[in-house]
């Protein structure tokens, strides 16, 4: 079964700092990968998926996340962290056939200090 | 198109009461699927459907029956109500093109069990 691992809980920004959230996967053949985030009280919305082809994925908000196989890996960047940015991030994995059901990680927790 | 709704926003519930959470959709995907969010745990699948008259369970299904009788539609109930099944509910609904698939998420449900 795939899982996906977020092995950061909090982390803490400056505004205007860059900013690299780290997750790993577990599957055994390409997974399909997404990052989505959480305002607080509110519900999830897609910043980027990554399917195939290009290995660095372009996302909304100026978000990026890169793909390595090699160390099984989808980490989200961020080059200029905005106070708005403040939210719970989470890395998800699914796979073609499934349902298109996903597992999620735990998630990362995003304070951005003014 | 209104997206994926749910309702209510908020409910409490009493231990060993019932209740059905609502979710529809107006984008005629064929897949949904129901996540319950809970602190440090992500967001875990309960059910999730392929399509009308076809349902599977989950990582979490027990305690939680669904249905699936029309494309748009697809309740979550709750027969006897416990206090661990207190948590934000989420709805999704997704299409799929040559194995490629996006979640749409519902806004949430945020359930109380005393």
């Amino acid at each position: 079964a795939q899982s996906v691992t977020q092995p950061d809980i909090h982390i803490t920004v400056s505004e205007g700092a860059s900013l690299e959230l780290r997750c790993n996967y577990s599957y055994g053949a390409t997974p399909y990968l997404f990052w989505y985030v959480q305002s607080p009280g509110q519900g999830l919305q897609l910043l980027l998926k990554y399917f195939s082809g290009d290995t660095l994925v372009q996302g909304i908000k100026g978000f990026e996340a890169e793909f390595k196989r090699s160390q099984s890996s989808f980490n989200l960047r961020k080059p200029s962290v905005h106070w708005s940015d403040a939210a719970e991030y989470f890395c998800a994995v699914g796979f073609t056939g499934g349902g298109n059901k996903l597992t999620f990680g735990t998630g990362t927790q995003l304070k951005v200090e003014l | 198109n209104a997206g994926v709704t749910q309702t209510p926003k908020f409910q409490v519930l009493k231990t060993g009461q019932s209740m059905t959470l609502q979710c529809a959709q107006d984008m005629n995907h064929e897949y949904m699927s129901w996540y319950r969010q809970d602190p440090g745990m992500g967001l875990r699948l309960i059910h999730y459907s392929v399509g009308a008259g076809i349902t599977d369970q989950g990582e979490v299904p027990n305690g939680y029956n669904v249905s699936r009788s029309t494309t748009e539609d697809f309740p979550l109930r709750l027969l006897s109500a416990a206090p661990s099944q207190t948590s934000v509910y989420f709805c999704a609904s997704s299409y799929s093109i040559s194995g490629r698939f996006e979640q749409f998420f519902g806004p949430g449900t945020r359930l109380t069990v005393l």
